[in-house]
């Protein structure tokens, strides 16, 4: 049982909008910044988002995310089938990393 | 470019000792704080703890009365050690870097699969 509550699966058409909802607590999402990640099968996770909403160097701006007290959401604009992959959200949690149970995205 | 990059037995018995290696190439080790993280088959991640270049740790309190996370300043390397290890303890084990305690992980190593089993 992941501290982290996300949906198991999503899935959306090519050229649409989709979004992953995260929801937590007070001592994580309602008192820290949140963070995703996107995952292949095999592969390490590549960090998505920071701070809510900040994008690495290099993440396209079809990958946006938000904060509403103690829940985030990551959003994936223009869908590409390269997009299939799992994604978790993360959230520092009084002294210790906590993630969501991941969300399966698929590209239909 | 940062590489991390894991070591270790891929298989360990039951109540035996995981032991993993983390080397880390392209940066120092210095200055920043390193995790280890894992993902059993087919499920989610789990952080375990991290190390600061310092030696300071911190640990998931699920895992903490069997880990013990350690540095090398001057091979560049970090280590797990899981102790008392079961069948629920087999996973792809990552280690990874943060710039601070809070924020996120962002360089990973590739991860590495410890099976536990007799």
């Amino acid at each position: 049982q992941s501290v982290l509550t996300q949906p198991p699966s999503v899935s959306e058409t090519p050229g649409q909008r989709v979004t992953i909802s995260c929801s937590g607590g007070s001592f994580n999402i309602g008192s820290n910044t949140v963070s995703w990640y996107q995952q292949f099968p095999g592969t390490a996770p590549k960090l998505l988002i920071y701070s809510n909403s900040q994008r690495p160097s290099g993440v396209p701006d079809r990958f946006s995310g938000s904060k509403s007290d103690s829940s985030a959401s990551l959003a994936i604009s223009g869908l590409q089938s390269e997009d299939e992959a799992d994604y978790y959200c993360a959230a520092w949690n009084d002294s210790l990393w906590v993630f969501g149970g991941g969300t399966k995205l698929t590209v239909l | 470019q940062v590489q991390l990059q894991e070591s270790g037995p891929g298989l360990v018995k039951p109540s035996e000792t995981l032991s993993l290696t983390c080397s880390v190439s392209g940066g120092s080790i210095s200055g920043f704080y390193w995790s280890w993280i894992r993902q059993p088959p087919e499920k989610g991640l789990e952080w375990i703890g991290y190390i600061y270049h310092s030696g300071n740790t911190n640990y998931n309190p699920s895992l903490k009365s069997r880990v013990t996370i350690s540095v090398n300043t001057s091979k560049n390397q970090f280590s797990l050690k899981l102790k008392s290890v079961t069948a629920a303890d087999t996973a792809v084990y990552y280690c990874a870097r943060h710039r601070s305690s809070w924020f996120p992980p962002y360089y990973w190593g590739q991860g590495t699969l410890v099976t536990v089993s007799s």
